[in-house]
């Protein structure tokens, strides 16, 4: 069964406004959230990331929102812009206990920025 | 430095040879996680270090796959006896006291 999702496998956006690319997960026991970023041929790269202790982190032009009760997360950014065309993934992790630390990931979801 | 560094980046192999890839972690940082991405984004949890100790390896296929990472030495993961189906890009990750992961670029093996 799939922990971390992702339904939508692509999004369009015009450069300058809003990119919202969302996340949902089910295991109760993720505490820690991130985005990633990729590009073809590359490694993901981090982004931002949210523990589950607050409902809103920012950096720059990303904001990630957790809502627990719903197990679901949302990474906006704002303006979008070209180079911000890349494939997003959601990750989680359960930190506190006796996780393992390993990163469950969604299957990505491929952001087009429209100039 | 602050990059984890995988190498090679190709890796080409005829059904039945043995494949050996490397990853240099984030020095510093004690924990290492390996994932095969197949299927383009799908990403799977392969087996995880913490210093040259086992953590987690419940997502390794027992038969064939084996790692390691030695004090002094990049880790390694080997596939004996490689498949069609070991075909992906095998990513490396490090994680140090922080909670930040960072990715190596990967290495793609290619079983003809």
């Amino acid at each position: 069964d799939q922990q971390v999702k992702q339904n939508s496998p692509s999004l369009s956006v015009q450069e300058g406004r809003i990119s919202i690319l969302n996340c949902d997960y089910t295991n109760s026991m993720f505490d820690y959230f991130l985005w990633y970023k990729k590009y073809p041929a590359e490694g993901p790269t981090f982004l931002i990331s949210i523990s589950s202790i607050k409902d809103k982190n920012e950096d720059g032009r990303f904001t990630v929102f957790l809502n627990k009760s719903a197990k679901h997360l949302s990474l906006h950014i704002v303006p979008s812009q070209p180079g911000d065309s890349a494939v997003y993934f959601c990750a989680a992790t359960a930190y506190s206990g006796a996780g393992s630390y390993q990163l469950t990931f969604g299957k990505g979801t491929k952001l087009s920025v429209i100039p | 430095g602050e990059e984890v560094a995988q190498t090679p980046k190709h890796l080409v192999r005829g059904e039945g040879q043995k494949a050996k890839l490397y990853c240099a972690p984030i020095k510093g940082h004690s924990y290492v996680f390996w994932y095969q991405q197949v299927l383009k984004n799908e990403f799977k949890f392969l087996i995880s270090f913490q210093n040259e100790n086992v953590f987690d390896e419940t997502g390794m296929p027992k038969e064939r796959f084996s790692a390691k990472c030695l004090p002094n030495s990049p880790c390694s993961l080997e596939i004996q006896a490689t498949k069609l189906e070991d075909s992906a890009v095998y990513f490396c990750a490090s994680r140090g006291s922080n909670y930040g992961y960072t990715f190596g670029s990967g290495t793609r093996l290619t079983v003809v």
